[in-house]
């Protein structure tokens, strides 16, 4: 079935470190892929998205690129600040397109 | 700014009780999910509803839990004789009907109900 792999955490950067977590995905087809936020004691919010193969969502600084090659969409950001810190999910639309598939979630701390 | 409501955010059962979710989704959405999230896990799909309707219950318990959508209301994800293995945080998320092709609506979530049975 359907699943995504995300990084282990926690992560643990300082102001303007850059960012990755890897996100691996196995699906069937070319699903739509997710990248959400959950600061703590909120709901998930959308971070950026991406529809088909090499489309690249971007927002508040962090980007990811949908690698069919690879069935990788990893997140990036080149300079971090301590209101990133939060945890991170990699998300796919299953193919029903009923429901998401989520990875384990990533841990982010950032310190000053 | 109405998004996705949930209530309440913090439910406490003793084991045995029936606890009852709601979900108001976002204004023009007619498409609501529910996912739990146990400690320290991602989120789990449980259910996906239209209005007065059940399209994909893959993720839901084959008892004690239940969802519906009526035509008039919130959503409400009813959880029957609670047993401890049922604390964790529950979501909900709606998302406009489906235009084009499926798959390009994004999910919206609300903050989560967390339900602790003692």
């Amino acid at each position: 079935g359907d699943s995504v792999t995300q990084m282990e955490g926690p992560v643990t950067l300082s102001e303007e470190a850059f960012l990755t977590i890897n996100c691996t995905y196995t699906a069937t087809g070319y699903p739509s892929l997710f990248w959400y936020v959950q600061y703590p004691g909120e709901g998930l919010q959308l971070l950026l998205k991406a529809t088909k193969a090499d489309d690249k969502g971007s927002n508040k600084g962090f980007e990811a690129t949908y690698r069919k090659e690879t069935t990788s969409f990893h997140l990036e950001k080149g300079s971090v600040q301590v209101s990133d810190s939060a945890v991170y999910f990699c998300a796919l639309r299953n193919q029903a397109g009923t429901a998401l598939i989520f990875g384990k979630g990533t841990t982010l701390s950032v310190s000053s | 700014n109405a998004g996705v409501m949930q209530n309440p955010r913090h439910l406490v059962r003793r084991r045995g009780q029936e606890a009852r979710l709601r979900c108001s989704p976002m204004k023009g959405h007619s498409h609501v999910y529910w996912y739990r999230q146990l400690p320290e896990e991602g989120l789990k799909f449980m259910v996906y509803l239209q209005k007065e309707n059940i399209i994909d219950e893959s993720g839901m318990p084959k008892e004690r839990f239940s969802a519906e959508f009526p035509k008039e209301g919130p959503s409400i994800l009813r959880i029957q004789q609670v047993v401890r293995g049922d604390s964790a945080a529950y979501f909900c998320a709606s998302s406009p009907p489906f235009g084009g092709g499926q798959g390009n609506q994004p999910q919206h979530f609300g903050d989560g109900t967390r339900l602790s049975i003692l």
